[in-house]
């Protein structure tokens, strides 16, 4: 079973560079099965999709977030990374690693979201 | 973008009573479509995909239906457990997008 671990940040200062690690855990991150998201849930509030990133190296991103955003992907380490730059304190959040298939066969051996991080955007 | 909108925000049902929680699309997505289920302090679990497929390990008392613009999540029978708040996802098209979910509370 595939499993999904974000690493943990904590405290992020205003204006500096959010960094977070997914680690692939029973299975490979270099699958074309899956596409590697990125979601954020602020304090109280819903879901909101961050980005993708296909094991080709193809991504997509929130377009409210694209200037400031990179996902990229480490074969080598079987993680997938998220980088937020000039963050304020509307970026405070739970940030999910997750996935979705890339096409339908897959879907039902899907791994379950991470656990979470939460985020705090403060000086 | 795909705009997904969620009916009713909230609803209360009493246990062992139905539940129909609603979600639309503003354009087309085909089937689709997922269902996720949150409850406090947990991350979200995949319940239904492709608008009306069970994921693995979801009770029968969950199912899906829909297509094209209006899906339907009911919950047959509601236990203890249910009371939660679910997401709606459309996957048909980039940007991902998601409902602004219902919250299912006890009546």
């Amino acid at each position: 079973q595939v499993q999904l671990q974000e690493s943990a940040p904590g405290l992020v200062k205003p204006s500096e560079t959010l960094s977070l690690t997914c680690t692939v855990s029973g299975g490979s991150v270099s699958t074309n099965s899956y596409y590697w998201d990125w979601i954020r849930q602020p304090p109280g509030k819903g879901l909101e999709w961050i980005g993708s990133i296909y094991y080709s190296g193809s991504t997509y991103y929130n377009s409210s977030l694209q200037s400031r955003l990179t996902i990229s992907v480490d074969p080598s380490k079987n993680q997938f990374s998220l980088k937020l730059s000039s963050v304020t304190a509307a970026d405070t959040a739970v940030y999910y690693c997750g996935s979705h298939a890339a096409y339908d066969s897959v879907w039902s051996s899907s791994p379950d979201w991470g656990q979470g991080t939460l985020v705090t955007v403060s000086s | 973008e795909t705009v997904m909108t969620q009916s009713p925000d909230t609803l209360s049902v009493s246990p062992g009573e139905r539940a129909t929680l609603s979600c639309r699309a503003g354009q087309n997505i085909r089937s689709n479509l997922a269902w996720y289920k949150q409850k406090p302090g947990q991350a979200p679990r995949l319940l239904i995909y492709d608008a009306s497929t069970r994921a693995t390990g979801i009770p029968a008392r969950f199912s899906g239906s829909g297509s094209g613009t209006d899906f339907t999540l009911t919950i047959s029978s509601l236990q203890s457990e249910d009371f939660a708040v679910y997401y709606c996802q459309q996957y048909n098209n980039w940007p991902i997008t998601f409902g602004q979910g219902t919250r299912l509370e006890i009546k």
